[in-house]
């Protein structure tokens, strides 16, 4: 078993759609969250980057951490064509030993 | 603000050549990270320096690679020799780990194939 597993999609919506993209993981050690985007032939952008369990707002976007339950997960609301690109989770402890999800590929329509 | 600064963005060579990639990290910003992004395999955590030490190169998968920091601002990746099974992007971050760790900041990236 991965230490973080995420879906790789690939997930299509139309746009203004509501997006859910999630992470389960295995290490109880993870305490920073970390959503990154990636475009094309770009490298990942840091999106959002949670500590603790609960809600984080920035504008469309919302991250939910659930240490109980081992589960990340990012909304976007509102989507739009722009956030087309691969999503990745990242996660780890207190070190600089990162662990990255697969990655999900979206692509909002027009 | 300038961001992590890859070179070069395109790479390729072929089998046996020896391959430098290099990195400028964030100013500021004391440790730096090599990663390897392939398909197959997703984002792969080669090496990590911290004040220009490396910490962890677990990660490096042969002796064929090896990673120097001279100094804060400036890091490289060798492959010698190169091999096709090389071939994948190869993204630096950079972050800083004080007040507490902070996120990593990635470049864009070197593409290389080794034909």
């Amino acid at each position: 078993q991965k230490e973080v597993e995420q879906d790789p999609g690939p997930l299509s919506v139309p746009e203004g759609a509501i997006v859910s993209l999630n992470c389960t993981y295995s290490n109880s050690a993870f305490q920073y969250f970390m959503w990154y985007r990636q475009y094309s032939r770009k490298g990942p952008e840091l999106l959002m980057y949670t500590y603790s369990s609960g809600n984080k707002e920035d504008g469309r976007f919302t991250a939910q951490v659930d240490k109980s339950s081992k589960y990340i997960s990012l909304f976007i609301r509102d989507s739009q064509p722009s956030d087309s690109a691969t999503y990745l989770c990242a996660m780890r402890g207190h070190n600089n030993d990162m662990r990255f999800g697969a990655g999900t590929r979206l692509t909002v329509k027009p | 603000d300038a961001g992590v600064i890859q070179s070069p963005r395109h790479e390729v060579t072929e089998m046996g050549q020896e391959v430098t990639l290099r990195c400028k990290p964030i100013s500021g910003h004391n440790s730096l990270f090599w990663y390897r992004q392939t398909m197959m395999r997703g984002l792969e955590l080669l090496i990590y320096f911290n004040n220009n030490v490396p910490i962890d190169d677990s990660g490096m998968p042969e002796d064929r690679f090896s990673a120097k920091m001279p100094n804060a601002s400036f890091s490289t990746l060798k492959i010698q020799p190169s091999e096709p099974r090389d071939s994948a992007v190869y993204f630096c971050a950079s972050s800083l780990d004080r007040p507490s760790n902070q996120p990593q900041h990635f470049g864009d990236g070197t593409r290389l194939s080794i034909l």
